[in-house]
């Protein structure tokens, strides 16, 4: 079965610096991996997805994670963060073999990431 | 505007008294699921369903009922409450259920036993 760490429950920044969220995950086959970020009060957004293809996405607001499955991480980076990148990121992962006509994503335990003026 | 509305956002209960949290969505998603989340442990899924009528166990379903006569609501039981039943409790949907479609959550509902 596949599963997701992610490796710091907080992570505390200054304003207009760069972050990097780490996530690691752990499969037999093949995953779709995912980034979602729930700000506070709020419910999950998707934040950035990879399914196949270039190993590097990117989000609309800046963000962007790179595949890389010799060392099955996703990491979540932000060159220059901004106050409103205050939130949870939380990493998923499915299977990319349809198992049973039905693949349930799996979240890590979420990463605080708090910006700091 | 695309959205899943759960209700209630917030209620204080006893043990023992049941409840239902509703939850909608007006994108027509054959895909709903319920997740609760808690600190430390991330989201745990409850139930999931494919679709009307469809419905199957998540991880964490010890407690939890829930059905699915129509596409657009999936409401969560709890038939008799208990504190460890405190939580935060998310519905989702999407519009299939293959691992690689976008998840749509609703704003959460936070629920207290005592």
């Amino acid at each position: 079965a596949q599963s997701v760490t992610q490796l710091d429950s907080q992570v505390p920044v200054f304003e207009e610096a760069p972050v990097e969220l780490r996530c690691n995950y752990s499969s037999s086959v093949s995953v779709y991996l995912f980034w979602y970020v729930q700000y506070p009060n709020q419910g999950l957004q998707l934040l950035l997805k990879y399914l196949s293809g270039s190993t590097l996405v990117e989000s609309i607001n800046g963000f962007e994670a790179e595949f890389n499955k010799s060392q099955t991480s996703f990491h979540l980076r932000k060159p220059s963060v901004h106050i409103s990148d205050t939130a949870e990121y939380f990493c998923a992962v499915s299977l990319a073999v349809l198992s049973g006509g039905y693949n349930k994503l799996i979240f890590g335990a979420g990463t605080r990431l708090a910006v700091h003026p | 505007e695309a959205q899943v509305t759960q209700n209630p956002r917030y209620l204080i209960t006893v043990t023992g008294k049941k409840l239902t949290v509703t939850c909608s969505q007006n994108m027509n998603h054959e895909y709903m699921s319920w997740y609760r989340q808690d600190p430390g442990l991330g989201l745990r899924q409850i139930y999931y369903s494919m679709n009307v009528e469809v419905t199957d166990k998540g991880d964490v379903p010890e407690g939890y009922k829930v059905s699915r006569k129509e596409k657009r609501n999936f409401p969560l039981i709890l038939e008799s409450p208990s504190p460890n039943q405190t939580s935060l409790y998310f519905c989702a949907s999407s519009r299939q259920g293959w691992g690689t479609g976008e998840l749509f959550f609703g704003e959460g509902s936070r629920l207290t036993v005592l």
